[in-house]
C-alpha cells in the first residue's frame, strides 16, 4: 500500500537559520513526490513537486526538497527561514498508474519560525 | 483567475441534515476531487472524478454522494449529517494527460461543524 510519513509533528527554527522538513514515502515504482503549505483558514498551496530528472527541486517562495530514492525520502528544505514561513505543509505522493486526481497525504508538519 | 471556487465557506449543521458543498472549477480540468481534513490526520480522499459522468470513492466515502454533470462542478452532498462529518474539506482539480505529475490546485475549503 502507498503511504507517506512526515515522522515530526512540529519543527522549530529561528529566523535565519536553514530548515528542513522531513517525508518518507512508500509506492511501488517510481513516485510523484509534492509538497504543498497551508496557511490558517486557507487552502493548500502547491510548493514543488519531483516527477523526473535532477534529483534537487526548486520551488516556491525559496523552498526545495531533495528526491533519495534509496532513501524512499524527499525532504523540504529552506537556506534561511523567515518568520512568514510558519505554516502546516504536507508531503504528497501519487503513485505510478495512481488516478492523476488523487494523492496519499502525510499528517502534515507545523513549521514555526521565531524572530 | 478564480481556478477553484468552494462555498460555503463556513457553515453549521444540525445531526440528520442533508447540505451540498459546491465545488467550481475555471481551469477545465478533467480531475475533480474531494477530501477531508481532519487534526493530526491530514488530508483523506472522500470522492473523485476523472471526468463528467464518471465518480468513484476514495478512501472515506461512506455519508457523501457526488455527481459530475459538467467538466466544471464537482458538488459533494452529505445526506443524513453526523458529528463525525465535523472536519474541512477541500475541492480540487487537475489537468489530464501526461505521466500522471499534473499538479493538483486545492480550493480555500469548507469549514464544517455538525451539532
Amino acid at each position: 500500500a502507498q503511504s507517506v510519513a512526515q515522522p515530526e509533528d512540529q519543527v522549530n527554527v529561528a529566523e535565519g537559520n536553514p530548515l528542513t522538513v522531513k517525508c518518507t514515502y512508500s509506492v511501488s515504482g517510481n513516485p510523484y513526490l509534492f509538497w504543498y503549505v497551508q496557511y490558517p483558514n486557507r487552502g493548500l498551496q502547491f510548493l514543488l513537486k519531483y516527477i523526473t530528472g535532477d534529483n534537487l527541486v526548486k520551488g516556491s517562495y525559496g523552498f526545495e526538497a531533495e528526491f533519495n530514492k534509496s532513501q524512499t525520502s524527499f525532504h523540504l528544505k529552506k537556506p534561511s527561514a523567515l518568520v512568514s514561513d510558519s505554516a502546516l505543509y504536507f508531503c504528497a505522493v501519487r503513485a505510478p498508474g495512481g488516478s492523476q486526481g488523487n494523492l496519499i497525504f502525510g499528517k502534515g508538519t507545523k513549521l514555526s519560525v521565531k524572530p | 483567475n478564480a481556478g477553484v471556487t468552494q462555498t460555503p465557506k463556513f457553515q453549521v449543521l444540525k445531526t440528520g441534515q442533508s447540505m451540498t458543498l459546491q465545488c467550481a472549477q475555471d481551469m477545465n480540468h478533467e480531475y475533480m476531487s474531494w477530501y477531508r481534513q481532519d487534526p493530526g490526520m491530514g488530508l483523506r480522499l472522500i470522492h473523485y472524478s476523472v471526468g463528467a459522468g464518471i465518480t468513484d470513492q476514495g478512501e472515506v466515502p461512506n455519508g457523501y454522494n457526488v455527481s459530475r454533470s459538467t467538466t466544471e462542478d464537482f458538488p459533494l452532498r452529505l445526506l443524513s449529517a453526523a458529528p463525525s462529518q465535523t472536519s474541512v474539506y477541500f475541492c480540487a482539480s487537475s489537468s489530464g494527460g501526461g505521466s500522471g505529475g499534473n499538479t493538483i490546485y486545492f480550493g480555500e475549503g469548507s469549514w464544517l461543524t455538525v451539532v
